[in-house]
């Protein structure tokens, strides 16, 4: 069973830095492209950031790049968020996703969810 | 603003069905392949349709997934409605090799 749980999230000031986790089991975790999604608080969901099986080919949202990094460890079946210069606007829920198949970027989708990490930012 | 452009809110009685419209703005809704997911309240999303039309194991076939080139968009359909498919439906897609997700609609069974 796709197991995934997201770790990390905490209340930080604006303008600070913070690195979400999420710890992956129960599959073959360097065969399957990631993704990080975040949720506002009543709002939908946004799309931030994919990373492939091997890290290769990366892609964030316009209103991350350039603050927020994405990475993996295969070794350890963790993916990884780093988001710096963190303003209220990234305030949210954050969840880590795996596709739900092992196809390339534009022939799969995030298919097996995580519960989320909270991250607040607020002074 | 998203570029799959959902309605906030629909509502209908259970056993009756009910169509989830997701209109994209621009480019072709058949470029890409389109995603649906449901999200409870308090629940993370799950995924009940991808690629247009397929139906992931374990999801009812009470709820089907198309596409209309005419009218650029895509549809979820749940028929025989139940009082447990009230949630929050989003279609997902691409713009600008970017996935992105519509705005989200909330489904009302009364």
């Amino acid at each position: 069973e796709v197991h995934l749980v997201e770790s990390g999230g905490a209340l930080v000031q604006p303008g600070g830095s913070l690195r979400l986790s999420c710890a992956a089991s129960g599959f073959t975790f360097s065969s399957y492209g990631m993704n990080w999604v975040r949720q506002a608080p009543g709002k939908g969901l946004e799309y931030i950031s994919y990373i492939s099986d091997r890290g290769t080919t990366i892609y964030y949202a316009d209103s991350v790049r350039g603050r927020f990094t994405v990475s993996r460890d295969n070794a350890e079946n963790s993916l990884y968020l780093q988001m710096n210069s963190l303003t209220d606007e990234d305030t949210a829920v954050y969840y880590c996703a795996r596709d739900y198949d092992s196809s390339s970027y534009f022939y799969s989708a995030p298919g097996h969810w995580g519960k989320g990490t909270q991250v607040s930012v607020s002074s | 603003n998203s570029m799959l452009t959902q309605p906030p809110s629909v509502s209908e009685s259970p056993g009756k069905t009910v169509t989830i419209p997701c209109t994209r703005k621009s480019g072709g809704i058949v470029s890409n392949y389109v995603q649906w997911y449901q999200q409870r309240p308090g629940s993370a999303p799950t995924i009940v349709i991808y690629e247009d039309k397929r139906r992931p194991s374990g999801v009812p076939d009470r709820f089907s997934g198309s596409i209309d080139s005419s009218s650029n968009s895509a549809s979820l359909t749940i028929s025989g409605l139940e009082t447990e498919d009230e949630a929050d439906y989003y279609c997902q897609s691409y713009h600008n090799n970017i996935r992105m997700f519509g705005g989200g609609t909330k489904l009302t069974v009364l």
